[in-house]
């Protein structure tokens, strides 16, 4: 089984500042990684998947980057509507599915 | 659009069973695979189960396998979990997902909370 890591467990920033979340495979996924948002109450929601490739609708603050073990989601200047937890999530070697502890994003 | 809604849940008893469904529409069903996926509250996600857009391949989670059922029903556009021998950490929001092009999961229902409890 892959095992997802990511940090920082929180991140604490000002609305307007940039983000960057990094998330780790414990062997390659290649380019199998998708990233989510989650905030409370609600749903997951796909982000970015293919390691770098935004979803429908998804604004270009967001962005992905990274192969093999290493990835980051980048978020470029927060929104008041990004402050949420995100997940990372290899599919390159399944099953299982597999997600990272998340990284939550909260208002400084 | 696509809607992915998850019923079913509720509190039960350890031991006991439980079914929960996923009402699918605004997508071919019948053409892709399905995912149930769960999460502790307050915790993060779980994947538990996934099945191919025919039913002819299912796979489980090492936590669930030999207790847990997926299932589809493709002329009712449905996707079922089949749960058994329920045990206090399998209480979590459980959450369909449709697998559309790749490995990822594209879309989620608003989920359902299963709650093993004595």
């Amino acid at each position: 089984e892959i095992v997802m890591t990511q940090s920082p467990a929180t991140l604490s920033l000002s609305p307007g500042e940039g983000a960057t979340l990094s998330c780790r495979a414990s062997q390659s996924v290649s380019s199998s990684l998708a990233w989510y948002q989650q905030k409370p109450g609600q749903a997951p929601r796909l982000l970015i998947y293919g390691a770098s490739t935004r979803a429908t609708g998804i604004p270009a603050r967001f962005s992905g980057s990274g192969s093999g073990t290493e990835f980051t989601l980048t978020i470029s200047s927060l929104q008041s509507e990004d402050f949420a937890v995100y997940y990372c999530q290899q599919y390159n070697n399944w099953p299982p599915w597999t997600f990272g502890q998340g990284t939550k994003v909260e208002i400084k | 659009q696509v809607q992915l809604v998850e019923s079913g849940g509720g509190v039960v008893q350890p031991g006991g069973s439980l079914r929960l469904s996923c009402a699918a529409s605004g997508f071919a069903f019948s053409k892709y695979g399905m995912h149930w996926v769960r999460q502790v509250p307050g915790k993060g996600l779980e994947w538990v189960a996934f099945i191919r857009y025919d039913g002819s391949n299912t796979y489980y989670g090492d936590s669930v396998k030999g207790r847990f059922t997926i299932s589809r029903d493709n002329s009712k556009n449905t996707l079922y979990l089949q749960m058994n021998s329920l045990r206090g950490d399998d209480t979590a929001v459980y959450y369909c997902s449709n697998r559309v092009a790749g490995g990822w999961f594209d879309n989620w229902g608003q989920g359902t909370l299963v709650s093993v409890s004595s």
